[in-house]
């Protein structure tokens, strides 16, 4: 059974930093890309990052370019995704999501998610 | 960056009818996903490839579209259908989700 159980969220003041972590089991971590969607509060959807199974190839949604980095440790199984500077319009739930098939990005799994409210 | 536009924005439907939701996108693209999201809950994959259903969808949920104009049917809608709806292109990063479809109980 596949399983993604995200980390790392809380209560973080304008300019701080913060790590998310996503813990995957059940399937060949490496063999697919996984990415980061959040959703804002009563919001939809949004693609923040995404990264490869293996070469480590990365992409960012402009709004977090620069302050944002995804990275993964296969021999964890684990992916990260360090935020830095982080802004009030970053408050938003963060999901985990495994893409369906190797680097095409539809999700077919995604984990529970993780709040992160950025506030003074 | 391509912009998804879903239609209606929310669509009131009693159990038992048919339900279509519509997602343009701003420019052809070949990659194009279905998710439902509950409340409270994670986004679930319903179609991919604008048209595939994802493993465990009953049939009565079906996509089609091409180029820029894509649907989702929902046959006979059941009480455990009623929720919010997103479409997603996956052919090009910036990935881009609609702004959503609620369907509503009428």
């Amino acid at each position: 059974e596949v399983q993604l159980v995200e980390s790392g969220g809380g209560l973080v003041q304008p300019g701080g930093s913060l790590r998310l972590s996503c813990a995957a089991s059940g399937f060949t971590f490496s063999n697919y890309a996984m990415s980061w969607v959040r959703q804002a509060p009563g919001k939809g959807l949004e693609g923040v990052s995404a990264i490869s199974g293996s070469t480590g190839t990365t992409y960012y949604a402009d709004s977090v370019k620069g302050r944002f980095t995804i990275s993964r440790d296969n021999s964890k199984n684990t992916l990260y995704l360090q935020m830095n500077s982080l802004r009030a319009e970053d408050t938003a739930v963060y999901y985990c999501a495994k893409a369906g098939s190797g680097w095409s990005h539809y999700f077919d799994y995604w984990g529970q998610g993780t709040l992160v409210t950025v506030s003074s | 960056e391509i912009v998804m536009t879903q239609s209606p924005a929310t669509l009131s439907v009693s159990p038992g009818e048919r339900a279509t939701l519509s997602c343009r996108a701003s420019q052809s693209v070949t990659n194009l996903a279905w998710y439902q999201q509950k409340p409270g809950q994670a986004p679930r994959l319903l179609i991919y490839g604008a048209s595939t259903r994802a493993t465990g969808i009953p049939a009565r949920f079906s996509g089609s579209g091409s180029g820029t104009e894509f649907t989702l049917i929902i046959s006979s809608l059941q009480s455990e259908d009623f929720a919010v709806y997103y479409c997603q292109q996956y052919n090009n990063w910036p990935l881009t989700f609609g702004g959503g479809t609620k369907v509503e109980i009428k």
